[in-house]
């Protein structure tokens, strides 16, 4: 299995409050993303990131923020937690643009 | 815009082959993608077809893909209980690295 975990894995939050998901990868590499999956949608791009500093938005990606300041880390912060944001969180790495990604094994976060 | 579909849902009996098709709409993605997704985990990629072929195998996996129509399908021959999962078929639209899935069709193999 490619060397991805997240962090948490199950969270239960309150609506307003922060949070921050983590994807940790020892591939070193360079592209990285978070999806969430929702019943119905598949998966869906939030936000993405082509480098140490280099991140752009995907197909839903209001109400999320993300940076990257090492190579190894991707964090995911909901700044005000709402309940449309309930849902299972996805990490992605891949090598570049063209090549396979690889999944972590997800993030429950359920905002009450 | 970008969108692919999948029908929702498929069930068949073990040693059937299954059948799962996908349609997508942008024809500039150079690869197009079968994931699969086991109960609580993430996504594993099965197999993925170049935008230039029309088919491909890979031991109890064939996929099609029809450009012209902008459909691909991914047969899996001789189904087994273990391969009861969600299926993602996935584009990748001008080749930037990102993905657009679609809904995931839901394989139920009974014995």
């Amino acid at each position: 299995d490619a060397g991805i975990t997240q962090s948490p894995r199950h969270k239960v939050t309150e609506t307003g409050t922060p949070v921050t998901l983590r994807c940790h990868q020892t591939e070193n590499h360079r592209y990285m993303y978070w999806y969430r999956q929702d019943p119905g949608h598949g998966l869906r791009l939030i936000h993405y990131s082509y480098g140490v500093k280099d991140t752009d938005k995907g197909e839903v990606s209001d109400g999320y923020s993300v940076s990257r300041s090492k190579t190894e880390d991707f964090l995911l912060t909901l700044e005000s937690a709402t309940s449309s944001q309930t849902s299972v969180y996805f990490c992605a790495i891949s090598e570049d643009e063209y090549n396979e990604q690889f999944f972590g094994p997800g993030t429950r976060l359920t905002v009450l | 815009g970008e969108d692919v579909e999948q029908s929702l849902f498929l069930s068949v009996r073990e040693g059937d082959s299954s059948v799962i098709n996908c349609t997508y709409t942008d024809s500039s993605s150079t690869y197009l993608y079968w994931y699969k997704q086991e109960p609580g985990a993430g996504l594993q990629l099965l197999t993925y077809i170049f935008s230039n072929m029309d088919m491909k195998q890979d031991q109890r996996l064939t996929v099609l893909l029809n450009k012209k129509d902008k459909h691909l399908s991914l047969r899996i021959a001789d189904t087994q209980t273990g391969d009861s999962a969600i299926y993602f078929c996935a584009e990748s639209p001008g080749n930037t690295g990102k993905l657009i899935f679609g809904q995931g069709t839901t394989l139920q193999v009974k014995p």
